[in-house]
């Protein structure tokens, strides 16, 4: 079954620190792989793209990174700051017919000052 | 440039009541969908249209219907609405299938 699955659930850290978000997926035929950042009341909004052949792309303070082998992602967060603070959602796009999209559940960061 | 626009933001409804979720595009993108979001469930697709005329279901389409009335708009009907619709209505657009989404800013349903 195609499956996202992202962890943690929800994180909490000071402003100024770093951290990273976990993506797992169990999706074949791969396309691409998209980290979404959706602040609260709005909606979601594309941070990097990555396809199967690409295994990091950075956004600004945003790093994200795709192991193919492992159907793994992570996003990286450097010297956060207070407007970090969003759900960011790993998205997954099939290779078929459709371009089915899969998403995950999404991870709820907070930034505290 | 607005990118995708949804009225309205927010409505309550009462069970059995009727009404339409109105989205525009103003990017000349093919592809349009309505996805619902609800906590702990993460975003689940309703229906798309993959280019103007044509719609598709998605993995929660009952008691939905769309429209895509032109390329730029694809409006969201509800014709007896239900406490389980209760949600968060999301519209998105795309160049083509697979390129990056753009989301409106949702709307906020209630049903009492």
């Amino acid at each position: 079954k195609n499956q996202v699955e992202q962890s943690p659930q929800s994180l909490i850290i000071l402003e100024g620190k770093n951290c990273t978000l976990q993506c797992n997926y169990t999706v074949s035929p791969f396309s691409n792989l998209r980290w979404y950042k959706q602040d609260t009341g709005r909606g979601p909004v594309s941070l990097t793209i990555m396809t199967f052949s690409e295994n990091t792309k950075s956004n600004g303070r945003y790093t994200a990174t795709l192991d193919a082998d492992t159907k793994q992602s992570s996003l990286h967060i450097t010297a956060s700051q207070l407007s970090d603070s969003a759900s960011y959602i790993c998205v997954v796009t099939l290779m078929n017919r459709d371009d089915k999209i899969i998403f995950g559940k999404g991870t709820r960061l907070h930034i505290l000052p | 440039n607005a990118g995708v626009t949804q009225t309205p933001k927010f409505q309550v409804l009462k069970t059995g009541q009727s009404m339409t979720l109105q989205c525009a595009q103003d990017m000349n993108h093919n592809s349009m969908y309505w996805y619902r979001q609800d906590p702990g469930m993460g975003l689940r697709l309703i229906y798309y249209s993959a280019s103007e005329g044509t719609t598709d279901k998605g993995e929660v389409p009952n008691g939905y219907n769309v429209s895509r009335l032109n390329k730029r708009e694809f409006s969201l009907r509800l014709e007896s609405a239900a406490p389980s619709q209760t949600s968060v209505y999301f519209c998105a657009s795309s160049e083509v299938g697979g390129s990056p989404l753009h989301f409106g800013n949702g709307t906020r349903l209630t049903v009492t």
